[in-house]
């Protein structure tokens, strides 16, 4: 199972863009790159999910370089709101194909976002 | 909307006894399911996949007989914490894969249990 890295915490400022990095060295060739958001007293949602190069969508974007083993989840334009813990996972969760393996949660990143 | 529903999203019982959670598919046939346990500032740890009939698949460390999951159809799975202790104390969360190989999980919204 590929293990992640992350900060353990960051803090920002209403309005501004908020860059979070993960590693994630022994990444293997068929996982995927998937953040979730977790608020206090509530499960894990769905950010965003990658393999390589950028994708965006309505509230975040993820930049994957080549090489993969790295990632980087970016919040424009963060609110108080978006203050929660952001976890990187690396795998493929669906393990009805007969393939793909368990996801494993590393410590997350919390982030702090203040007025 | 929610497509996972889990079920109580609290609970306090007595050392000794035992509680039932339950985690809902609510839209997709889930032949595995996920079960999750958090505790205050840590990260979430998977416990168990739960296989749709069969046994499920227990992480190092987690007691099965403890932690007793039925998964008797395609859209239940249930988590029991048999003869609980304080120490059971903790925010146990499901998940579903939903659709293809890199499909993301989607989560239920935790169960709080509080043993006294």
């Amino acid at each position: 199972l590929a293990k992640t890295t992350q900060p353990i915490s960051m803090d920002s400022y209403e309005g501004q863009e908020v860059n979070i990095t993960c590693s994630h060295n022994n990444i293997a060739t068929n996982d995927y790159i998937t953040w979730y958001q977790q608020f206090p007293s509530q499960g894990p949602r769905f950010i965003i999910q990658g393999y390589k190069t950028k994708v965006t969508n309505e509230v975040a974007s993820l930049f994957i370089p080549a090489d993969r083993k790295s990632s980087t989840l970016s919040l424009p334009r963060v609110s108080l709101s978006d203050t929660a813990v952001y976890y990187c996972l690396v795998g493929a969760p669906n393990i009805l194909t007969g393939g793909g393996n368990k996801l494993t949660f590393g410590t997350g990143t919390q982030l702090k976002v203040e007025l | 909307g929610a497509v996972v529903s889990q079920h109580p999203s609290w609970v306090i019982c007595k050392s000794g006894t035992s509680v039932k959670i339950e985690c809902r598919s609510l839209d997709f046939q889930a032949t595995t399911m996920f079960w999750y346990r958090q505790f205050p500032k840590q990260s979430l740890m998977l416990m168990a996949t739960s296989n749709e009939g069969s046994k499920a698949t227990y992480e190092q460390g987690v007691e099965k007989d403890k932690f007793l999951i039925n998964h008797a159809s395609l859209t239940l799975s249930t988590l029991t914490v048999t003869s609980a202790h304080p120490e059971d104390s903790s925010f146990y969360i499901c998940s579903v894969p939903l659709g293809s190989y890199n499909s993301p999980l989607h989560f239920g919204n935790g169960t709080r249990l509080t043993v006294t």
